[in-house]
Formats: C-alpha cells, structure tokens, sequence
C-alpha cells in the first residue's frame, strides 16, 4: 500500500516567490494534518482537515500561509509571498477520524528560501 | 494546558544500557499517549502507545510508563541498539471530542554509542 505521498521532496526558491506543496493521503483516510519541524520550534501543527473541512488553522504562522483539501485525496500548503525564515521541512500526515488515532507521516519536503 | 513537556532534549547511551525519556503534561482531557521515532531524513512513525487506563505497555525492548496522578508519562528502551538512534517524540491526544489533533513534544535526540 502507498503511504502519504509529498511532492515535491526538495524545493529552493527565492524570497517572494510562491511556493506550492503537495499532499496525497493515504486512502480511505479522512484526517488530514500540515506540520512544520525546525531546529528552534520541533515539530508544529500548521492546520488540520477533517472530512475536508478546516478544523483548526491558528497553528498558521500568518496571512502569507494558506492550506486546501478540495478532495479527499488531495491537500496543498502555499506559502505566498515566501520569506527565508519559512525554511523547513513541511510534513504531511493522515489518520483515519474515529480509529486508534494513529498519525502516518509522509517524507516530507524540504523547502529552502533564499 | 495544551503543551506536552519533554526531556531531555539529547541522550547518549551506551550500547545495551537503558534509555528513558520522559514526558508531562498538563491537560486532564487527554486520553491517548503516544511516541513517535523518526530517522534522519524522514518522516516520525508511531512506536508504541498507551491509553491513561492501564499504568504500563510494553512492545519488545520499549516500554511506556505511565503515572496518572503525577501526569507524567515516560519511554524506556532497554537493550539499547545503535539501530534505535533517532529523534523520539511524545505526544497526548485530547480526546474523541477533539477528533483527531495530536499535541507533540519538543524531541529527545538519542545517540546510542557502540
């Protein structure tokens, strides 16, 4: 079985420009988690979905962070315009709502502002 | 009152010796205790987990210990392998009743030396 799929793995981008990440959870799967992890700040809930629905965003750092699920099988994080200090690593993680909670991570992407 | 407080931060062991973390928290609602390691390079995968209802899980050579009272929880590896070199995180869930949300600890960075 395929686990969370992130794309892209590694993105460099320059300051202002738009970033665009990708998430496919695992299927059959109806929660769906955007995690931020540094060095200074661990491991950071961003926002979560719930059947599609935004549960609870106030993990967002600010306006310039926005997140999507149009479908059950598709998310997407954009940071718009990018700033140095959002270099990361962004994971995305599914479960399953109502089960034993268990969060499956997928490899996360790699994101360097410059 | 949602934080899960983690230490400590790194941990070197010796190869075969007895690694503990441990974990507090300060939210009476939450029901669900779990660790996740993760590899450099990817994403955390949960390890082992306990609900506030039994005192003690073991699964092989890790064990959770968990104090109700004192609102503390902890992970011990025993045996400890080089192989189990990894960032190890606690988490706390807040219940049912807040789906699926998962609260993490900060990370303890363990160094098993041959």
């Amino acid at each position: 079985d395929a686990g969370v799929i992130q794309s892209p793995r590694h993105e460099v981008t320059e300051m202002g420009q738009e970033v665009t990440l990708r998430c496919k959870p695992i299927s059959g799967h109806n929660s769906l988690f955007w995690y931020r992890q540094t060095m200074m700040r661990g491991l950071e809930l961003l926002i979560y979905f719930n059947n599609n629905v935004p549960i609870d965003d106030s993990g967002m750092p600010e306006d310039r962070f926005s997140a999507k699920m149009p479908n059950a099988s598709f998310s997407t994080l954009k940071i718009q315009p990018s700033e140095p200090r959002d270099s990361a690593v962004y994971f995305c993680a599914s479960s399953f709502l109502g089960g034993d909670y268990e969060q499956y991570f997928g490899p996360g992407t790699r994101l360097t502002v410059t | 009152q949602q934080q899960v407080k983690q230490s400590p931060q790194s941990l070197i062991v010796q190869k075969g010796g007895i690694s503990i973390i441990n974990c507090a928290y300060e939210n009476t609602a939450f029901d669900y205790f779990p660790w996740y390691q993760q590899f450099p390079g990817k994403g955390p995968a949960l390890l082992i987990a306990i609900r506030p209802d039994v005192s003690e899980k073991k699964e092989g050579r890790f064990t959770i210990s968990f104090n109700k009272s004192a609102k503390q929880f902890s992970l011990h590896i025993m045996d400890s392998q080089p192989g189990d070199s990894a960032t190890y995180f606690c988490a706390a869930s807040p219940g049912y009743s807040s789906a699926s949300k998962i609260i993490f600890g900060s990370g303890t960075r363990l160094s098993i030396r041959p």
